[in-house]
């Protein structure tokens, strides 16, 4: 089955600076690759996504690249805010979704003021 | 639309113990799954859906049972409650064959087995 690696466990950075989370995953077959993003008590909810077919996609201050051939994509959040700060899940399927998807264990981002 | 509602929200049961978490949604969602997230293990797959009378098995189904008998409700069975089962269960949907892949989640529900 897939397995998704993802670094780091935690992370902080200084309000306003970037922040980039890491993951790979190890079923070539797979072709959706979802970020979640979830906050201290609340439902992981859906904050960007990228399909096999395209390298990068960007969202406003977050971004997601992914790199086929080495098996990674990475999450990007430029200008980071104190809001930024929660858990974010990467996640693989190799069924365009269909079949249930296959988390990293999560990131915490802390934002120092 | 409520989206997907699970309940109950807070559970304790003893070791032995059965019960069932349930899982309801009324977007027309095709697809319903069950994960369970634990400390630094992330979200892990249970068991899923892709339709009603259709199930398949997730990661982690070890002692837990699942039905689908209509589109709309997706039951999650404990059958004999052990201390590895304490965790933070969560109940997502989604629509199969669309461009967007997003998981709908539920507000999750926290089993603690003594």
């Amino acid at each position: 089955g897939e397995n998704v690696e993802q670094h780091p466990s935690t992370l902080s950075v200084q309000e306003g600076d970037s922040a980039v989370i890491k993951c790979t995953y190890s079923d070539s077959a797979s072709n959706y690759f979802p970020w979640y993003k979830q906050e201290l008590g609340k439902r992981p909810q859906l904050i960007i996504d990228i399909r096999s077919n395209v390298g990068e996609k960007k969202d406003q201050r977050i971004a997601v690249t992914l790199n086929k051939t080495a098996k990674h994509f990475s999450l990007h959040i430029t200008e980071t805010q104190p809001e930024d700060s929660a858990v974010y899940f990467c996640a693989a399927s190799s069924g365009g979704g269909a079949d249930g998807l296959t988390f990293g264990k999560g990131t915490h981002l802390i934002i120092q003021p | 639309n409520a989206g997907v509602t699970q309940t109950p929200k807070f559970q304790v049961l003893k070791t032995g113990q059965s019960m069932t978490l349930q899982c309801a949604q009324d977007m027309n969602h095709e697809y319903m799954s069950w994960y369970r997230q634990d400390p630094g293990m992330g979200l892990r797959l249970i068991h899923y859906s892709v339709g009603a009378g259709i199930t398949d098995q997730g990661e982690v189904p070890n002692g837990y049972n699942v039905s689908r008998s209509t589109t709309e409700d997706f039951p999650l069975r404990l059958l004999s409650a052990a201390p590895s089962q304490t965790s933070v269960y969560f109940c997502a949907s989604r629509h199969l064959g669309r461009v967007s892949g997003e998981l709908f989640f539920g507000e999750g529900s926290r089993l603690t087995v003594l």
